[in-house]
């Protein structure tokens, strides 16, 4: 069994704050790391996929680093609008399970106007 | 091009009952996946199956069993409901390379067992 960790649990920012959640995984036979945006009442909708230590990749306002030596990833949020309220899912694979994708527990971010 | 679909969207069943939740997607991919969404737990695998006629145990496979009879389509199955099974159950999918590729949702079913 896999043990993906995220913090914080939940996050109550005001809009225009820059905010930033953590994923921690295993290190070793490090295969996919993901991140997943999750609004109520929806189906997770994918962000990100990083392979490579040292990949950052970036879609608008939101970004995202991985380390995979020591195990972690962050995403990042500069400028939070309301709009970006919602649950942030990470998951990760494991080389020797091939795409069997494990999630953590997510990070609730809410976002006041 | 529906993506990923699952019937049904809504289930109660008394506890002994059994039920079949259907999955299916139509983007020709390799994996496809069966979670349980609880409160403060994410989402929690119960199936993987990374190819036609292959599947593995997840996190929590107890009281479930699942079926990739072909490409497009993964079933789960509960034998006998437990009140321990109310949960939302999502199906995803992903490929059709197997290495960096996101997986893609199924809109969920909200079983209530009672």
């Amino acid at each position: 069994i896999l043990n993906v960790e995220q913090s914080p649990q939940s996050l109550h920012v005001q809009e225009g704050d820059s905010t930033n959640f953590t994923c921690s995984f295993p290190s070793s036979n490090f295969y996919a790391l993901h991140w997943y945006r999750w609004e109520t009442a929806k189906s997770p909708e994918a962000l990100f996929v990083m392979t490579l230590n040292g990949d950052e990749k970036k879609k608008g306002r939101i970004s995202a680093t991985l380390n995979t030596k020591e195990g972690y990833s962050y995403l990042y949020i500069k400028g939070s609008q309301p709009e970006d309220s919602a649950t942030y899912l990470c998951a990760f694979s494991r080389l020797e399970y091939g795409n069997k994708l494990v999630f953590g527990a997510g990070t609730i971010l809410r976002v006041k106007s | 091009n529906a993506g990923v679909t699952q019937t049904p969207k809504f289930q109660v069943l008394k506890t002994g009952q059994s039920m079949t939740l259907q999955c299916a997607q139509d983007m020709n991919h390799n994996s496809m996946y069966w979670y349980r969404q609880d409160p403060g737990m994410g989402l929690r695998l119960i199936y993987y199956s990374a190819s036609e006629g292959t599947t593995d145990k997840g996190e929590v496979p107890n009281g479930y069993n699942v079926s990739r009879l072909n490409k497009r389509e993964f079933s789960l199955r509960l034998e006998s409901a437990a009140p321990s099974q109310t949960s939302v159950y999502f199906c995803a999918s992903s490929g059709p390379r197997d290495f960096d590729t996101e997986a893609f949702f199924g809109q969920g079913t909200r079983l209530t067992v009672v």
